[in-house]
């Protein structure tokens, strides 16, 4: 059964500081890797996605990494602002399926 | 990516009552999801609505407790049945597959109180 870690669980910083999320997981038979973003009581909304033979992938301010053989995915977001405060999820399906196995999260505060 | 509309956006039940959730999307998708999310928790799959049969649950997850239509391919329905406490949660619908290059996208959700 695939295990999605998320390190840290909260994380507060001042505004214009970078941000590093990051992210494991136990099984490397993975389809892709999805980062989302989720506001207080609101739905996702995805980010970025990274194919299991890519190794990172770019939008904007916001870039992720993939390191399949060692389960891990990092989520970096330059120039932090405050409009950043959310938690971010990041989440695997296996191989040839779709259904996503999600981390706990981890709980941005961007300060101004 | 699609658009994904959820209905109710939030309710307030009695313990015993059923409620149930739509979810439409803007285009035709091969594969649909509901996923729960409990109250300080992450999501948790549900099952997958098949179009034009029974869906399939996850384990923990029974047909009893949650049926789901799936009559289009374009919309489904979540019901949650006899509710408690416990299923007070934010209740996602999920779209994507194969057309999307494996990108799954959600809807608003659905919050769910339950007294």
């Amino acid at each position: 059964k695939q295990e999605v870690t998320q390190i840290p669980a909260a994380l507060s910083v001042p505004e214009g500081e970078n941000l590093v999320l990051n992210c494991s997981f136990t099984d490397s038979a993975i389809y892709n890797l999805q980062w989302f973003r989720q506001d207080p009581g609101k739905g996702l909304t995805s980010l970025l996605l990274i194919q299991s033979s890519q190794r990172e992938q770019t939008s904007g301010r916001l870039n992720a990494s993939l390191d399949k053989s060692s389960g891990r995915s990092t989520l970096y977001i330059a120039a932090s602002q405050p409009g950043d405060s959310a938690t971010y999820l990041c989440a695997v399906p296996p191989f040839n399926d779709y259904k996503l196995s999600f981390g706990a999260g981890t709980t941005v505060t961007v300060r101004a | 990516s699609a658009v994904i509309s959820q209905k109710p956006s939030r309710d307030i039940c009695q313990r015993g009552t059923s409620l149930t959730i739509q979810c439409q999307v803007d285009s035709q998708v091969t594969m649909m999801f509901w996923y729960r999310q409990q109250p300080g928790q992450s999501l948790t799959l549900i099952a997958t609505a098949n179009q034009g049969s029974e869906a399939t649950y996850e384990s923990g997850f029974v047909i009893d407790k949650f049926p789901i239509s799936r009559p289009n391919l374009t919309f489904s329905t979540l019901t949650v049945s006899n509710m408690s406490p416990e299923d007070s949660s934010i209740y996602l619908c999920s779209v994507g597959g194969a057309a999307n290059a494996g990108e799954l996208f959600f809807g608003e959700g659905s919050r769910l109180t339950v007294l």
